[in-house]
């Protein structure tokens, strides 16, 4: 069965502290991993990633993919306040996309 | 319009109602999707409308729900007798291609909740 297991569930950080969330997944026929953010109730697209290896990086945060060992880092560098969220990872295959349960960061000040 | 809109933003009902949810996607999008997002879940599938193909309705999780779009537009997600299980927050996204290829634009999403 196709799954997206994210790590760690919860994160508490304080301000300037640097994170790494996790996303493994198990899917046939895979296409592409995305990131979102979610804030209250609407996920906002971060990276979408397709090739191993290649870090797709946009201010503070970064993403890379490994298709060999089946998993998705985001780093968040400098955290602020407002990087708290909840983040979620999905996996998409020709058929279908995907989500984790999400990790919810929480950056104190 | 500029993004997603969906409404009501909050829902309040008695359990064996029925409820309407509305989905206006961005202009031009062909694709529309539903999601069901209870606590602390991730985002569940529920149907999948492309252009005027017949949509993927694989998600819905009991025939009590069903979905329609009109027009190519505007999407109603309707779910019939409700229950308590029922109560979460409905995320309606769309996209320009869709068939799961790309980024999806997420409307903020009705909280239903089912005392």
């Amino acid at each position: 069965e196709d799954k997206v297991v994210q790590s760690p569930l919860s994160l508490v950080v304080h301000e300037g502290d640097t994170v790494t969330l996790n996303c493994s997944y198990e899917v046939t026929n895979f296409r592409s991993l995305l990131w979102y953010k979610q804030e209250k109730k609407a996920p906002t697209f971060l990276f979408m990633l397709t090739s191993s290896g290649i870090e797709k990086k946009s201010g503070r945060l970064s993403s890379i993919l490994d298709k060999k060992e089946l998993f998705s880092i985001l780093n968040i560098t400098a955290t602020q306040t407002g990087d708290s969220a909840v983040y979620l990872c999905a996996v998409e295959n020709n058929n279908d996309m995907r989500f984790g349960a999400g990790t919810r960061l929480t950056v104190k000040p | 319009g500029a993004g997603v809109s969906q409404s009501p933003s909050n829902k309040v009902t008695e359990k064996g109602k029925d409820v309407e949810l509305r989905c206006d996607p961005i202009s031009g999008h062909t694709a529309l999707y539903w999601y069901r997002q209870s606590l602390g879940q991730g985002l569940e599938f529920l149907i999948y409308f492309q252009g005027n193909s017949a949509p993927d309705k694989s998600g819905l999780p009991s025939d009590r729900f069903s979905a329609e779009r009109t027009g190519g537009s505007v999407s109603t997600l309707t779910i019939q007798r409700t229950q308590q299980e029922d109560s979460a927050v409905y995320l309606c996204a769309s996209s320009t291609q869709g068939a799961w290829a790309e980024k999806l634009f997420f409307g903020s999403g009705t909280q239903l909740s089912v005392l």
